[in-house]
């Protein structure tokens, strides 16, 4: 049982080059999530995929588009990448919350890109 | 936007004192969550808090939720060096529980 799996680790990028950053969960989630961290600014969500077939904008979409392949998959995808957006990224995944309570988010260990 | 501010947003105190951080809104959330994040790791959680004056403990750990659930506390007693790492809250919306809003950190380093 892995939990929350995030490829690659790291990545460097040279401004306008695109990239998908790939995440699985094997805990029969139905929500997952994209956020990115930035020092003194907490985690900013990007997108997110509240059950399959269905995606969301989060707080800070631009720049980026995601793909819910299946139940375990939720890709994000970088189509011509900024300096702006070098950061580290992660994916979490969550059981569908009912109104008004959210389950525990479980993350993944994250993906550190540099944009130059 | 419903915001979530942390504070202090570092703190560095030896071992065997007592913290508190705090997280504040304007907002009315529907339940909070703290995290704990660990250098080169994805942040876990530590606890969920609900009802607006709700305290939970953790061993060591206190948490409370305000009762206009618009603020919450983390307070550590006797603080290890096993405690140091960056704590965050997330807030749940009143309206669609799908996603959080979270603070921006409290780093902690609890000095041997």
């Amino acid at each position: 049982n892995a939990g929350v799996t995030q490829t690659p680790k790291f990545q460097v990028l040279k401004t306008g080059q695109s990239m998908t950053l790939q995440c699985a969960q094997d805990m029969n989630h139905n929500s997952m999530y994209w956020y990115r961290q930035d020092p003194g600014m907490g985690l900013r969500l990007i997108y997110y995929s509240a059950s399959e077939g269905t995606t969301d904008k989060g707080e800070v979409p631009n720049g980026y588009n995601v793909s819910r392949l299946n139940k375990r998959e939720f890709s994000l995808r970088l189509e011509s990448a900024a300096p702006s957006q070098t950061s580290v990224y992660f994916c979490a995944s969550s059981e569908l919350p009912s109104t008004g309570f959210s389950y525990e988010q479980y993350f993944g260990p994250g993906t550190r890109l540099t944009v130059t | 936007t419903q915001l979530l501010e942390q504070s202090p947003q570092f703190l560095s105190i030896q071992e065997g004192e007592n913290l508190t951080v705090y997280c504040n809104s304007s907002s009315v959330f529907s339940s909070l969550q703290w995290y704990r994040q660990e250098p080169g790791e994805g942040p876990v959680l530590l606890v969920t808090v609900v009802t607006g004056g709700e305290v939970k403990k953790l061993k060591r750990l206190t948490f409370q939720f305000g009762d206009a659930r618009k603020d919450s506390s983390l307070h550590i007693t006797a603080a290890q060096t096993g405690d140091t790492g960056l704590y965050l809250c997330a807030g749940v919306a009143l309206q669609g529980a799908q996603k959080l809003v979270f603070g921006q950190g409290t780093r902690l380093t609890i000095n041997p």
